[in-house]
């Protein structure tokens, strides 16, 4: 049963602090999306990879912010320095882009607190 | 801005009955509309979606309807049951593996 794997599930951090998100796509996607969740603004889109390129990075703060894919099995999201409104829920999604399959696959997140 | 927006935000309906959630959108270019369930603690996971060439699209329980011309649609849940109860999110895309705008989401409860 092929899955979008994230680690940590949590972190508590202190503000200031670094913080750096882990997720394996499924085998054989080509396309990585990075999402945050809060009760605020629901579902946004950070950034997203195809074929472990960035298409889109307009959704981050780039000043402290950044996402990398350094192979096809992995993809990162660090946060540096972190900040209190950076608290969320970020969830990794994958997806195989071929004409007619749209499906994004995501994984169970990571729940990010800053102190 | 918001580019999809859902209504209600809350809802709550008895076991048997038809939850209805509504969402609309903007943008003419969107051409693949899917409706994502999300139980508390888990990711969003596909529910249902939909494309512009038909009107409706049903499985199971779960119906989308799409009304091109009013540039909405809505998820219908018949003989909805608890274990439904979760949120739900739609959300649009305007090209073959692109990013998907969300609506804000709409928490569903269905009692016993």
């Amino acid at each position: 049963d092929a899955r979008v794997t994230q680690t940590p599930r949590h972190k508590v951090t202190e503000m200031g602090q670094e913080v750096t998100m882990r997720c394996q796509p499924i085998l054989g996607h080509n396309t990585v999306f990075w999402y945050r969740q809060t009760m605020m603004q629901g579902l946004e889109l950070l950034a997203y990879f195809r074929n472990r390129a960035p298409l889109d990075d307009s959704g981050m703060p780039k000043d402290r912010f950044s996402a990398e894919m350094p192979d096809a099995t992995l993809a990162t999201l660090k946060i540096q320095p972190s900040e209190p409104r950076d608290s969320a829920v970020y969830f990794c999604a994958s997806g195989l882009v071929l004409v007619g399959t749209d499906t994004q696959y995501f994984g169970p997140g990571t729940r990010l607190t800053v102190l | 801005q918001q580019q999809v927006k859902q209504s209600p935000q809350s809802l709550i309906v008895q076991k048997g009955g038809i939850s209805i959630i509504n969402c609309a959108y903007e943008n003419t270019a969107f051409d693949y509309f899917p409706w994502y369930q999300q139980f508390p603690g888990k990711g969003p996971a596909l529910l249902i979606a939909i494309r512009p060439d038909v009107s409706e699209k049903k499985e199971g329980r779960f119906t989308i309807s799409f009304n091109k011309s009013a540039k909405q649609f809505s998820l219908h849940i018949m003989d909805s049951q608890p274990g439904d109860s979760a949120t739900y999110f739609c959300a649009a895309t305007s090209a073959s593996g692109y990013a998907l705008n969300f609506g804000k989401g709409t928490s569903l409860l269905v009692t016993p």
